[in-house]
């Protein structure tokens, strides 16, 4: 399976504010997922992140709120800009499983507090 | 509208016994269904997935059911072990596992020693 980091792993910012969440896996995968898990919520899926192509957003994600780069086949960012209290969650990247492509494999998550 | 559903939000079981965990979807457009398990501060990590074309399937002390005229899904996990202690996440996929996943909210099972 992949091994995957985030940075941070977690943060407390203030409203009003950007971060940016950085995703390195230690192999090459076509397909990188952003998932964000809002307290006492399941984890829902923001976007699509493939190499050399925009991001797809999901309904209710829109790219001048998460924007997403993915310079290479072994890392992301998603920036969760503007922030709000509402933007406090656990957000985790993801990516294929490349040998079934039957599951995915997920990052440590980077758990986030907006004050 | 929650498409995938852990009507359980807590489980807790005598270690040795069997701990089942349930699962209910609605989009009939699901074909694989997996199971990931969650312990605080890190990520999800899979456990065990099914297509639709199966009914079973089986890995080690794990087994997920899927039943889909009724469009649920259960993960009996037996025997329970203290260390299986976590939060267990059901979700959905319509094009396999490598596809947008659709996650149930979790269910918390804590085996008691």
């Amino acid at each position: 399976s992949a091994v995957i980091s985030q940075k941070p792993s977690r943060d407390i910012c203030q409203r009003g504010t950007s971060l940016t969440i950085q995703c390195q896996v230690d192999s090459q995968v076509t397909m990188m997922f952003w998932y964000r898990q809002q307290p006492g919520q399941s984890l829902t899926l923001i976007a699509t992140a493939n190499q050399g192509s925009e991001a797809t957003y999901e309904s209710g994600f829109v790219i001048d709120k998460f924007p997403i780069s993915r310079p290479n086949l072994t890392f992301s960012t998603l920036t969760v800009s503007n922030m709000s209290p509402e933007d406090s969650s656990i957000y985790l990247c993801s990516v294929e499983d490349r040998g079934s492509q039957e599951t995915q494999y997920f990052g440590p998550g980077t758990r986030l507090l907006v004050l | 509208d929650q498409q995938v559903k852990q009507n359980s939000p807590s489980l807790s079981v005598q270690e040795g016994r069997i701990s089942i965990l349930n699962c209910d979807y609605t989009n009939s457009m699901f074909d694989y269904f997996l199971w990931y398990k969650k312990y605080p501060a890190e990520g999800p990590t899979f456990l065990i997935s099914i297509s639709s074309i199966k009914d079973k399937n089986e890995d080690g002390r794990f087994t997920v059911f899927l039943n889909k005229s009724a469009k649920h899904l259960s993960l009996h996990i037996v025997p329970s072990q203290p260390g299986d202690s976590a939060v267990y996440f059901c979700a959905a996929s319509e094009q396999g596992g490598s596809e947008k996943l659709v996650f149930g909210k979790g269910t918390k099972l804590t085996v008691n020693p």
